[in-house]
């Protein structure tokens, strides 16, 4: 089975910082990765397939990028909203990432 | 609007055996798969397997083989997880989702509870 590993596990960051999170997957995946956001109590919420596809009504802050192994979630300025903790997941067999916990510095 | 509704909150005993429905609406049910994914309390997201709403065929996680069955409905557009044998470590919210063409989960379910304790 292909394995996720993110980094970092979580991180503390402020209102309007770039945040960054990787995913590397443990063989290429081509572009066949895809995040996710889940806040407490809620079911997770998809923000990019395919790597770099931004999912219908998220903001533009959001984007992917990378292929083969190595993949980054990118948030231009961060928002309030957006203090959550979001999850990789390759499509061939579904597994997810960790997850990382960005939180308020 | 594009849903999936699932049934709620379940207690069981250790070796008991639960069920979870998913209905779905507001698109056509055998377009898409389900996936059913779930989530230990404190811990990270856990994919279990997934069927097609078309014709049946599943895939179940290695893990979970034996153990969990996935079915639908199309007549009612639902989609059910049944897990047997029960543990304390299968407590956990149970979530189903919509797998588009990308293989993303693109709808969730709000989650369904179970809990396993004697």
């Amino acid at each position: 089975d292909i394995q996720m590993t993110q980094s970092p596990s979580s991180l503390s960051a402020s209102v309007g910082d770039r945040v960054t999170i990787t995913c590397r997957a443990s063989q290429s995946i081509s572009s066949y990765l895809n995040w996710y956001q889940q806040k407490p109590g809620k079911a997770p919420k998809l923000l990019i397939y395919a790597a770099s596809s931004l999912q219908s009504g998220v903001p533009s802050r959001f984007s992917g990028s990378g292929s083969g192994t190595d993949f980054t979630l990118t948030i231009s300025s961060l928002q309030p909203e957006d203090f959550a903790t979001y999850y990789c997941q390759q499509s061939y067999s579904k597994f997810f990432g960790g997850g990382t916990k960005v939180e308020i510095k | 609007q594009v849903q999936l509704v699932q049934s709620g909150a379940e207690v069981k005993k250790p070796g008991a055996s639960v069920k979870v429905s998913c209905k779905a609406s507001g698109y056509t049910f055998t377009s898409y798969g389900i996936s059913w994914v779930r989530q230990a309390p404190g811990q990270g997201l856990e994919w279990m397997g997934w069927i097609s709403a078309y014709n049946g065929n599943t895939n179940y996680a290695q893990k979970l083989q034996g153990r969990v069955t996935m079915t639908t409905d199309t007549s009612t557009s639902t989609a059910y997880m049944e897990l047997r044998s029960l543990r304390s470590d299968d407590t956990a919210v149970y979530y189903c989702a919509r797998e588009c063409r990308s293989g993303a989960f693109d709808i969730w379910g709000q989650g369904t509870m179970v809990t396993v304790s004697s």
